[in-house]
């Protein structure tokens, strides 16, 4: 089982629609979790951190759910500019290594 | 500069010459990774620095794959007897301390595609 899990896509939604990505990952003592998001042809860069309590950045809501080992992104009111990939990553308990998922497309049009 | 700066860019060569792959980080920057990223996969994980000293090499492929970071800063990834399998993206990201949680997020640079031939 690799160490995090995504579904790789592609999302197909209009402009103005509400998505949702899971994540899930295999080491319950991950410590730290993030998404990031990375555009074709470029680098990954950071879009969010995750904390236990959740939190939201605009249009964009993060969860973390420790029981069932999963991470979550939510985009409300997508835009054309949020056709990207997203990333999952996570800190593995005792490790320092981020690693991430295989990324999920998300295709955003008009 | 500002970011992760990596080189070259792009580099072709042929099966059976070595390569390497260079990586300036974030002025700074404690922790220093690469990773390998093949199409429509996510980045994964060669080897990491703290400082100069390598903490983990645990995702190399083989012994044909080395890396250096003899100053703290400037780091070197080797590949030796290049395979055409070795082709891919390179990647390597910079971030102020990975054993901080608050300086854990990763800087990546634009990448080095080799390409094997």
């Amino acid at each position: 089982r690799k160490e995090v899990e995504q579904d790789p896509g592609p999302f197909n939604v209009p402009e103005g629609a509400t998505v949702a990505f899971n994540c899930t990952y295999s080491n319950s003592a991950s410590q730290s979790f993030f998404w990031y998001r990375q555009d074709c042809r470029k680098e990954p860069k950071l879009l969010m951190s995750v904390y236990s309590s959740g939190n939201e950045d605009g249009r964009f809501t993060a969860q973390l759910n420790r029981a069932s080992q999963y991470i979550s992104l939510l985009i409300r009111d997508s835009k054309l500019s949020d056709s990207a990939t997203y990333l999952c990553v996570v800190n593995p308990g005792g490790s320092y290594i981020p690693t991430f998922g295989r990324g999920t497309s998300l295709i955003v049009h008009p | 500069g500002a970011g992760v700066s990596q080189s070259p860019r792009y580099k072709v060569t042929k099966r059976g010459q070595d390569v390497a792959l260079r990586c300036d980080p974030i002025s700074g920057h404690v922790s220093l990774y690469w990773y390998r990223q093949a199409l429509g996969q996510g980045p994964e994980f060669l080897t990491y620095f703290n400082y100069e000293a390598q903490q983990d090499k645990s995702g190399l492929p083989n012994d044909r794959f080395s890396a250096e970071r003899p100053e703290g800063s400037i780091s070197t990834l080797t590949i030796q007897r290049t395979e055409q399998r070795d082709s891919a993206m390179y990647r390597c990201a910079s971030s102020l301390l990975a054993t901080d949680p608050a300086g854990t997020e990763a800087f990546f640079g634009q990448g080095t595609r080799l390409t094997v031939v």
